[in-house]
């Protein structure tokens, strides 16, 4: 049973450029969350999604950041003109959607950097 | 608002003694409370959690942790530390009574295991 995978792992980008990150959930899971983990700080909550609906983007900044999760196929964390403070480790979790109480299981990461 | 606070960024133990993790909390409501550790390069595992019920939960790899209302506290323990338990440990929260999914995390602390 294959766990939440993330693609890429590393990501190099140039300022101004964009940068998409994948993320499939666990099989049978229907939600999924970005977080954000700077270095040598815990994570950081950006956005809840369940399939073709965002549910909390409280932890989005409010420009340049968008996410998607549609009916088929992987979750989308997109990042349009980044800039050097993108650079960053960017987690997905999934939870199967089932019960209030549920865990979240995190992938490995997509490790951006900005140059 | 919530929180978290892990107040010792390192913890020092050799192997075969107890360890210990500490974790404390702030929620208006219900906490539910999770313990993760990240292995360099890694996503974060879930180990345990504490929802409602006995206040000792036992996790995965011999990891516990007991949860104490009137200290707010969610400290985890082991009772025989092992080298390869060496790795950053997080702790993280959510308000049961909210209904948000998002997940509140300490700034992690560092656990070593000397052989």
């Amino acid at each position: 049973n294959a766990g939440v995978m993330q693609n890429p792992r590393h990501l190099v980008r140039r300022r101004g450029q964009e940068a998409r990150l994948r993320c499939s959930p666990m099989k049978g899971h229907s939600h999924v969350y970005w977080y954000r983990q700077l270095p040598e700080e815990g994570l950081k909550f950006m956005v809840y999604l369940q399939k073709e609906n965002i549910i909390d983007e409280s932890g989005m900044p409010k420009e340049r950041f968008s996410a998607e999760f549609p009916k088929e196929g992987p979750s989308i964390l997109r990042i349009q003109q980044v800039v050097r403070g993108d650079s960053a480790a960017y987690f997905c979790a999934s939870s199967p959607g089932t019960g209030e109480q549920e865990t979240q299981y995190f992938g490995p990461g997509t490790r951006l950097l900005v140059l | 608002a919530q929180s978290v606070a892990q107040p010792e960024d390192q913890v020092n133990v050799a192997e075969g003694n107890p360890l210990t993790v500490k974790c404390t909390y702030s929620v208006s409501g219900n906490p539910y409370l999770f313990w993760y550790v990240q292995y360099p390069n890694r996503g974060l595992q879930f180990l345990l959690k504490y929802i409602t019920g006995d206040n000792l939960v036992k996790g995965s790899y011999g990891f516990e942790a007991e949860f104490n209302k009137s200290q707010t506290s969610f400290h985890l323990k082991k009772p025989s530390a092992l080298v390869s338990d060496s790795a950053l440990y997080f702790c993280a929260v959510r308000d049961g009574n909210t209904g948000r999914r998002a997940l509140t995390f300490g700034s992690g602390t560092r656990l070593q295991v000397q052989p």
